[in-house]
């Protein structure tokens, strides 16, 4: 059974890149879409990309070009970078396993935007 | 962007009841060449992530319990709780995964009257 566990930054400050990596285990990385969504405190789901393991990547255009998702194979991780964050990134970030429909999630790690 | 929109926002059931919860797509999310409809629901409770029920609008994952059932085609779904039981007191969800980038309903609040 794969399980998926989010790094904690915790606290990012405006205007700064927040980076996330999720470690995967019970399975590979190898052969799946590995995506990250992110929800706001009391609000809904935001899918914000995927990547596959070959290294192909999509991304949701709502987050105009800040977002870059990488993987590193050796480790069995794959990682999330968002630039420029302002206090609207403020929210709950979940890594996941992409078949279409996504699951299994991680526990997910709240990032807070704030100086 | 498929634009996914759930009714009611939220919804107060006896236990026992029947609970009813709808999932409106802006497009619809059927590819005919396979005849499946790409929309998945999913449960989320009080600080867990959302945990998958269904798939392909109608098909139950391993371990969720049969009073869950999904219906619906296109762009108009249901997701249905037979006899509502104190623990699916929860946020449910639908989501597209027909096309990126994928979107979820806002969620529908479910609670026991």
């Amino acid at each position: 059974q794969v399980q998926l566990q989010e790094s904690s930054p915790g606290l990012v400050k405006p205007s700064e890149t927040l980076s996330l990596t999720c470690t995967v285990s019970g399975g590979s990385i190898s052969g799946s879409y590995w995506s990250w969504i992110r929800q706001p405190p009391g609000k809904g789901l935001e899918w914000i990309g995927y990547i596959y393991f070959s290294g192909n990547t999509n991304y949701n255009p709502s987050l105009k070009g800040r977002v870059t998702i990488s993987l590193d194979m050796s480790k069995n991780q794959f990682s999330l970078k968002l630039s420029s964050v302002t206090a609207a990134d403020t929210a709950i970030y979940y890594c996941a396993k992409h078949e279409g429909w996504i699951d299994p999630w991680g526990q997910g790690t709240l990032v807070t935007v704030s100086s | 962007d498929f634009v996914m929109t759930q009714s009611p926002d939220s919804l107060a059931v006896s236990l026992g009841e029947r609970a009813t919860i709808n999932c409106k797509s802006s497009q619809s999310v059927l590819f005919t060449s396979n005849n499946k409809n790409y929309l998945a629901w999913y449960q989320q409770k009080p600080g867990q992530p959302p945990k998958l029920l269904l798939n392909w609008a109608s098909t139950r994952q391993s371990g969720v319990p049969d009073r869950f059932s999904g219906s619906g085609s296109g762009t108009d779904f249901t997701l249905t709780i037979s006899s509502l039981q104190a623990e699916d007191v929860a946020v449910y969800y639908c989501h597209q995964y027909y096309s990126p980038p994928y979107t979820f309903g806002q969620g529908t609040k479910l609670e026991i009257k």
